[in-house]
Order: structure tokens, then C-alpha cells, then sequence
């Protein structure tokens, strides 16, 4: 499978615990992005890698989220002290920066807080 | 698997009818459309795009339009089958420059065999 893969697809945590997902991206893409998306709702951005370098943050990301590509090709995105409402599918995307701007998502992971 | 549209407009068409989804934008400035359709408990998957000097564009079985008059977006899919049913989302870039994309609420589209 050469698409985007991410991991765990489920998550259920305890609110308060700390959870991470990883994203490794589509051979090649130097752009990723992390979405999020709730229940009956479009996708919200999150925020946006050019290879290691994180170049968008939106206000969505809270002082609790923390992502991160430190070698330009996987990511992860921590969620720490986890609330009910971090209930989410968290989905990552990627893209190339020499091919136009087709973004390709993963599956997303799931996660809910109980 | 989780469905990701409890409570969207519904758009029910006949096999091999064809089917329009809408959808209005917010921001005159942005130059990127984006049609993504989801299945329940996947990711969005990219069906077509647009950029804004550009009035129509046309792909295998879908076409997509924007009128900027009136800040419109549509995707046509030409002779629906039982799998084009799922939820479809318009993007658009709002920020020239930046990769952020924001999403509109979604439409899911049910197709009767």
C-alpha cells in the first residue's frame, strides 16, 4: 500500500492520559497536514509540515497538541491531558510540492475519550 | 465503521441519473476548490479540482463548475452508481499563499439501485 498510513487507526483513552498518532506520508510528499474531524463535520486544519519545518499552526492546536516531523518524512501528533472533547478522527494528508496541490488523506485515526 | 455525516443534506438519486451537489464559499480571495468524497470510516478522497481563473473542469464521470459571481461551487457525476454514494465535501483555500484548506459542511449523496 503506497498511500498515507496512519497509526492506530482506534484509539480509547481515559481523559487525562496522553495519546499519540503517527503519520507516514506517500513516498516523495514533503508537504503533511493533520486535520481534524468530528462527527457530522468537514475536516479542520490543523497544521501543515514542509519537510521538518512546521510552517502553519492553526488556532485549533492548543498549547496540548504538539506535532512534529523531525526527520522530514513520518509525524506525530500528541495530544496531552486528553478531554472529551479531543473525541475526534484526527486524519493526516500529504502532498508534493512539485506536483500542483492534490492532497491525498490517509484513513484517519480514531479517537475517543471516555 | 463510524459515519461522519449524521445530520447532512441528503441527495437521493436513481442509478444512472445524474447527480448535482452544491456548494457556496465564503471567501472571494480564494483561488483553489477541492471536491473530496468520504466513505463512512474512511479518509476524504480527492475526486477533482479547480483553480480560480478557471470556470469548469472535467474529469472521468464528474464535472465541476464555479461561478465567482455568486461564490458557487458545483460537482456534477454523470449516470450515478450505487458507489458515488457517500458524503461529498467542498474545499477551498481562503489564504492565497498558504496550504491551509477549509472545508464546507458536506452533502451526502444516496443512490437508489
Amino acid at each position: 500500500d503506497t498511500g498515507v498510513s496512519q497509526d492506530p487507526r482506534h484509539k480509547i483513552t481515559k481523559r487525562g492520559q496522553n495519546v499519540t498518532f503517527r503519520c507516514d506520508p506517500i513516498s516523495e510528499h514533503n508537504r503533511l497536514y493533520w486535520y481534524r474531524q468530528t462527527l457530522g463535520q468537514g475536516p479542520e486544519f490543523l497544521t501543515y509540515f514542509q519537510n521538518e519545518a512546521q510552517l502553519e499552526k492553526s488556532r485549533l492546536l492548543s498549547d496540548r497538541f504538539s506535532a512534529e516531523r523531525p526527520k522530514g518524512s513520518f509525524s506525530t501528533l500528541e495530544i496531552q491531558r486528553t478531554e472529551q472533547g479531543d473525541s475526534a478522527m484526527y486524519l493526516c494528508a500529504t502532498d508534493r510540492s512539485s506536483s500542483g496541490n492534490t492532497i491525498y488523506f490517509g484513513e484517519g485515526s480514531w479517537l475517543t475519550v471516555v | 465503521g463510524e459515519s461522519v455525516g449524521l445530520h447532512l443534506p441528503t441527495l437521493s438519486v436513481q442509478e444512472g441519473d445524474n447527480s448535482i451537489i452544491n456548494c457556496a464559499y465564503s471567501n472571494s480571495a480564494s483561488d483553489y476548490f477541492i471536491w473530496y468524497k468520504q466513505e463512512s470510516g474512511k479518509g476524504p478522497q480527492f475526486i477533482i479540482d479547480i483553480r480560480s481563473n478557471m470556470d469548469k473542469r472535467q474529469g472521468q464521470r464528474v464535472t465541476v463548475l464555479l461561478n465567482k459571481t455568486v461564490k458557487h461551487l458545483s460537482l456534477q457525476i454523470a449516470a450515478t452508481q450505487p458507489g458515488d454514494s457517500a458524503v461529498y465535501f467542498c474545499a477551498e483555500n481562503k489564504t492565497p499563499g498558504r496550504r491551509a484548506l477549509t472545508f464546507g459542511s458536506g452533502t451526502r449523496l444516496q443512490v437508489q439501485p
